[in-house]
């Protein structure tokens, strides 16, 4: 539907485990990204990937680990959440030309809740 | 929508009436503004961008303004129908390629 696919939708995780959320996007852009949806925030930049290559690091902490094999592919691995991660991660590519952007598309998000 | 816990400006319209949502942003420098609707359960739907050299751009029932001078940016929806009940943000993009978000309006269209 949207061309950024992510997976799980949900996910409930305890608080020493180990999870990752997967995204996938099917438009041939160059950039991906990370962010996250909070109840008590608006939509925060976690992570860029320009090229596969991590170009922005939100002051995101180290539990939250991303890996962007190629750049139709971007995981965020969770390790030793907090109950006060539990959000709304958002996927997103954009197409970046000779610096200038275009419209980013968002995939339907990972619900995630730490318990 | 997921931003439920947030104390979201709330703008409730007839179906059929006209909508105005507003956003001010921050960075005199952004250069690129985009719209975006999210329904409950989804993610961001890209409705209408608009770049730093333009103030007016139109698209289907959508039109977007934007006052560099004042840092404003608005979005007119036409005709609002039940579907367009959602929560709308605003973006811009001040550096690089990183998009900013606003807080989100809750946009309620009664039948």
């Amino acid at each position: 539907e949207t061309g950024v696919t992510q997976t799980p939708r949900h996910l409930v995780m305890g608080m020493t485990n180990k999870k990752s959320l997967k995204c996938e996007q099917h438009l041939g852009h160059n950039a991906m990204y990370w962010y996250k949806q909070s109840a008590k925030k608006p939509l925060e930049l976690m992570f860029v990937y320009n090229f596969k290559e991590q170009t922005e690091n939100n002051s995101v902490p180290s539990r939250f680990s991303p890996e962007c094999p190629n750049s139709s592919h971007l995981f965020l691995h969770l390790h030793t959440l907090q109950p006060e991660d539990s959000a709304l991660y958002l996927c997103a590519s954009s197409q970046v030309q000779a610096r200038r952007n275009t419209e980013a598309f968002f995939g339907q998000g990972t619900r995630l809740t730490v318990v | 929508g997921e931003s439920v816990g947030l104390h979201l400006p709330t703008l409730s319209v007839q179906e059929g009436d006209n909508s105005i949502i507003n956003c001010a942003y921050s960075n005199s420098a952004s250069d690129y503004f985009i719209w975006y609707k999210q329904e409950s359960g989804k993610g961001p739907q890209f409705i209408i961008d608009i770049r730093s050299n333009m103030d007016k751009r139109q698209g289907q029932r959508v039109t977007v303004l934007l006052n560099k001078t004042v840092k404003h940016l608005s979005l007119q929806i036409a005709a609002t129908q039940p579907g367009d009940s959602a929560v709308y943000f605003c973006a811009e993009n001040n550096a690089g390629n990183m998009l900013t978000f606003g807080g989100g309006t809750r946009l309620m269209v009664k039948p």
